[in-house]
């Protein structure tokens, strides 16, 4: 099995820059995720990483550390609409595209 | 882009009767989907992979009898729970990727809202 860990929710506020972690523990590990859900909607794709180091796109980054079994999202210059639930998923060799699922971080922005 | 589509959104429906969701992708075709449950305030979790032209693969704890899945053609997939009852009212969410495409194009559909009174 695989175990996903991120923390439930977090605060932060508008213009701020702020960090999501995700520690995870798997198998055959085949590249993590993170992804952005609002309630009742789909996840929309924010990122993925395969290999260790920073991907940075825009205002998001994310990092991945394989030996560690760890990975973080960096939202820079927040803004209201950031509020949401952010998603880290592991997929493995075996399981392809079929993602394991985090619980999830609900991220509030406040003014 | 790849795009997902998912019908309907949302569906009430009495308990003991069946309902069915259908996911579609619109300009690709796919030979694999994945089927998703979340409960409120939790993550999304696999029920199954829907294989074209054969059975699907369910994953643990999740009964056969009781959602079951099509992927008739290369664009389709229906998830159809049996025998509705109120412990199955959550999101069901379906995704699809095109064959050969990168990993971030793994497209999921906008869900399906399901509420067994």
């Amino acid at each position: 099995g695989q175990n996903i860990d991120q923390p439930t929710e977090m605060t932060a506020t508008e213009g701020a820059i702020v960090q999501i972690n995700c520690t995870y523990q798997t198998s055959g590990f085949n590249g993590l995720f993170w992804y952005q859900q609002h309630a009742g909607e789909a996840p929309t794709f924010l990122s993925y990483n395969v290999l260790d180091g920073l991907e940075e796109k825009g205002r998001f980054s994310s990092f991945l550390s394989r030996s560690k079994g760890y990975s973080y999202l960096l939202l820079k210059e927040l803004q209201m609409k950031d509020s949401a639930s952010y998603l880290c998923a592991v997929s493995t060799i075996n399981s392809g595209y079929a993602l394991n699922f985090g619980k999830g971080t609900s991220l509030l922005v406040t003014p | 882009g790849a795009v997902v589509s998912q019908h309907p959104s949302w569906v009430i429906c009495k308990s003991g009767t069946s309902v069915k969701i259908e996911c579609r992708s619109l300009d690709f075709q796919a030979t694999t989907m994945f089927w998703y449950r979340q409960f409120p305030k939790q993550s999304l979790m696999l029920m199954a992979t829907s294989n074209e032209g054969s059975k699907a693969t369910y994953e643990q704890g999740v009964e056969k009898d009781k959602f079951l899945i099509n992927h008739a053609s290369l664009t389709l997939s229906t998830l159809t729970v049996t025998s509705a009852h109120p412990e199955d009212s959550s999101f069901y969410i379906c995704s699809a990727r095109e064959p050969g495409a990168l990993y971030e194009k793994l497209f999921f559909g906008s869900g399906t809202q399901l509420s067994v009174l």
